[in-house]
């Protein structure tokens, strides 16, 4: 079946201006996480959407990061005023739910900055 | 906190036997992972733990020891095709939900 798609694959933005990234996580997953990959870093957790509780934003940057999840579906990453900073691979993952199944990852939205 | 330790990089040899050694320290536990992550690709899982114990598959084990907060990932008749990064991560409960922390990833380099 489908995996979790990302859309775009590749991004690059002026400083100042707002991205939006997209996921689609497969089809059944209740769960569906955002995660931030620097070069050659491990994955920063910023979000997570489990049904319809409320997201844990505990790991947003800061308050231009923002996340919503329409219909337990599809999820939309928004960044605020890009800083050079923002940089990096952004990765969604989706899950069966909050018991201990794996993570399914999208191949990710490389987000560059200018 | 939260703080979740593995070496950065280990090189071993095709055909040997390699040990990828993981440290957490996390405010909850419900749960250790391993990943595999190729150069440019997503990360692809491998192995839970959330006993005490040793978990085999194939050529591949991961064993965790809760208080000691310790885990291992042993890889065995090493191919050139797991060249990779290795990642550990936790599932860390302490805020209240599911939260999963990642630690930075040990690079493994197999040489023929």
């Amino acid at each position: 079946g489908a995996g979790v798609s990302q859309s775009p694959s590749n991004k690059v933005t002026e400083k100042g201006k707002d991205v939006e990234l997209r996921c689609d996580p497969i089809s059944g997953h209740t769960a569906l996480y955002w995660y931030r990959q620097s070069l050659g870093q491990g994955l920063e957790f910023l979000i997570y959407f489990q049904g319809n509780s409320a997201p844990d934003k505990s790991g947003l940057p800061s308050d231009r990061f923002s996340a919503e999840r329409t219909g337990g579906s599809v999820s939309t990453l928004t960044i605020q005023r890009t800083q050079q900073e923002d940089s990096a691979v952004y990765l969604c993952a989706s899950s069966h739910g909050q018991g201990f199944y794996e993570q399914y990852f999208g191949p990710g939205t490389r987000l560059t900055v200018t | 906190g939260q703080n979740i330790d593995q070496p950065t990089e280990m090189t071993a040899t095709e055909g040997a036997i390699v040990q990828i050694n993981c440290t957490y320290q996390t405010s909850g536990f419900n749960g250790l992972f391993w990943y595999q992550q190729h150069a440019g690709e997503a990360p692809t899982f491998l192995s839970y733990n959330v006993l005490d114990g040793l978990e085999e598959k194939g050529r591949f084990s991961s064993f965790l020891s809760r208080s000691k907060g310790y885990s291992y990932l042993l890889l065995k008749e090493l191919q050139m095709k797991d060249s990779a990064s290795y990642l550990c991560a936790v599932r860390d409960t302490g805020t209240g939900g599911f939260k999963t922390i990642f630690g930075a990833g040990t690079r493994l380099f197999v040489k023929a």
